[in-house]
């Protein structure tokens, strides 16, 4: 079956970290680009993060631009999200999703996301 | 403010037929960047719905219809069921940002 489970949320202080995984199982991992996107209590979906298939070239959004860094490990089929300086604003439940091959950048399987709260 | 703008809310009663618009910008919808559909049931992770503007993934109902045009990209439901109450997302890239973006998300209530 083709998972993606999502770990490492949690509650921390404003100026804090916290590391995000997401386990793929059920495909090749390395053979496909995979993203992060959030989710604030009541609001709706804002990308976070891309990064390609080999690890080699990574995108963010503005607003974590310089604060989080995705990372990839193929040998471990799991994805990362490293948060740092973090922000009552990055309080989110956090999803890692994968694009599908042909899919023009669309995400065919997503995880059950993780909670991230940011807060004193 | 999302870069993709949909309407908040829409509604239908039960077997009728109702679209969600996607209104983007010449640095999106209107560059060629394809657009995709995620539906999110309450509590859930989003799943995709239509990709590539207009295809839908194996066990997407084809009651469920994309179609992009210019700047604007639209989702049909027909034939309306209970079940369908959930959020709806767009999502595409964005040339100016660099990045994909997504709609705000619009909340279909079945009445």
């Amino acid at each position: 079956e083709v998972q993606l489970v999502e770990s490492g949320g949690g509650l921390v202080q404003p100026g804090g970290s916290l590391r995000l995984s997401c386990a793929a199982s059920g495909f090749t991992f390395s053979s496909y680009w995979m993203h992060w996107v959030r989710q604030a209590p009541g609001k709706g979906l804002v990308w976070v993060s891309r990064l390609n298939s080999d690890g080699s070239s990574a995108t963010y959004a503005d607003s974590v631009k310089g604060r989080f860094t995705i990372s990839r490990d193929n040998a471990k089929n799991t994805l990362y999200l490293q948060m740092n300086s973090l922000r009552a604003e990055d309080t989110a439940v956090y999803y890692c999703g994968r694009v599908g091959i042909g899919y023009k950048g669309a995400l065919d399987v997503w995880g059950q996301g993780t909670s991230a709260t940011v807060s004193s | 403010q999302s870069v993709l703008t949909q309407p908040p809310s829409v509604s239908g009663a039960p077997g009728q037929r109702v679209t969600i618009s996607c209104s983007g910008s010449n640095s999106n919808l209107g560059a060629g960047y394809d657009v995709h559909w995620y539906q999110q049931l309450p509590g859930t992770a989003p799943k995709l719905l239509i990709y590539s503007n207009n295809n839908r993934p194996s066990g997407v109902p084809d009651r469920f219809s994309g179609s992009k045009s210019g700047t604007s990209a639209s989702l049909a439901i027909a034939g309306l069921q209970a079940e369908d109450e959930a959020d709806y997302y767009c999502q595409s890239y964005d040339s100016r940002l660099s990045g994909s973006v997504f709609g705000g998300g619009t909340k279909l209530t079945v009445l």
